[in-house]
């Protein structure tokens, strides 16, 4: 089944300590996002990947960092996590055409610690 | 600028009875679409149902249906027959042509009573 795959599912880290959450699609997609989700709130989304063009959200903060190597691979760095950080990080896709309104593919998400 | 309302916090419903979640957006574009995802515990995301605001029709998918009012700015989920896999966080979103965003509302986090 054509679907969204996060890795790992949950990664505990230390605080300052780079880590780097992996996110890959087999639906072909063009778009690819990251998302940060705190408890009980809805995903704010922190950038984009429109093929290889990266589209950064205003209020993304600079210790967020992505890369996107192919159309099947995006991952998300986090240089200098603090204990803010501790949150959901999910991965989405998109076909990028308006034509179906955006619908979004989400994966399961990785849920990261902090310590 | 666009935002999307959900006024309820928590819904709770009893199994097998229908319920209606609310959400309300506001937007200057012409052409957009609104959606409702369910993000049940520890479980990923996935689209419930959509609806493009230039079809009048409302959109229904088996027991999920919408009660959509493009001049009052509503997009309503209705849930028939409530199962106790209903049980989830649903958001409501919008995204307009051209966008790549989708715009989320808070959230309604809906418990079903067996």
């Amino acid at each position: 089944d054509a679907m969204v795959i996060q890795n790992p599912r949950y990664q505990v880290t230390q605080f300052g300590k780079p880590v780097t959450l992996s996110c890959s699609q087999t639906l072909n997609h063009n778009v690819m996002y990251w998302y940060q989700q705190k408890s009980s709130q809805a995903p704010k989304l922190l950038f984009h990947y429109y093929d290889k063009d990266f589209n950064n959200e205003a209020d993304t903060p600079d210790n967020f960092q992505s890369r996107r190597p192919n159309t099947s691979f995006c991952f998300l760095d986090i240089r200098s996590p603090g204990l803010g950080d501790a949150a959901m990080y999910l991965c989405a896709t998109s076909q990028g055409t308006t034509l179906i309104g955006n619908e979004q593919f989400f994966g399961p998400g990785t849920r990261l610690t902090v310590l | 600028a666009q935002t999307v309302t959900q006024s309820q916090p928590e819904m709770s419903v009893q199994e097998a009875e229908t319920v209606t979640l609310s959400c309300t957006y506001d937007t200057s574009e012409s052409d957009y679409y609104l959606f409702w995802y369910k993000q049940p515990p520890s479980r990923q995301m996935i689209l419930v149902i959509r609806q493009e605001a230039y079809k009048q029709q409302n959109a229904t998918e088996n027991r999920f249906s919408v009660n959509f009012q493009k001049a009052a700015k509503s997009f309503s989920l209705k849930i028939s027959d409530s199962q106790l896999g209903d049980a989830a966080m649903y958001f409501c979103a919008y995204s307009f042509t051209g966008a790549n965003n989708l715009f989320f509302g808070t959230g309604t986090r809906l418990t079903v009573i067996p």
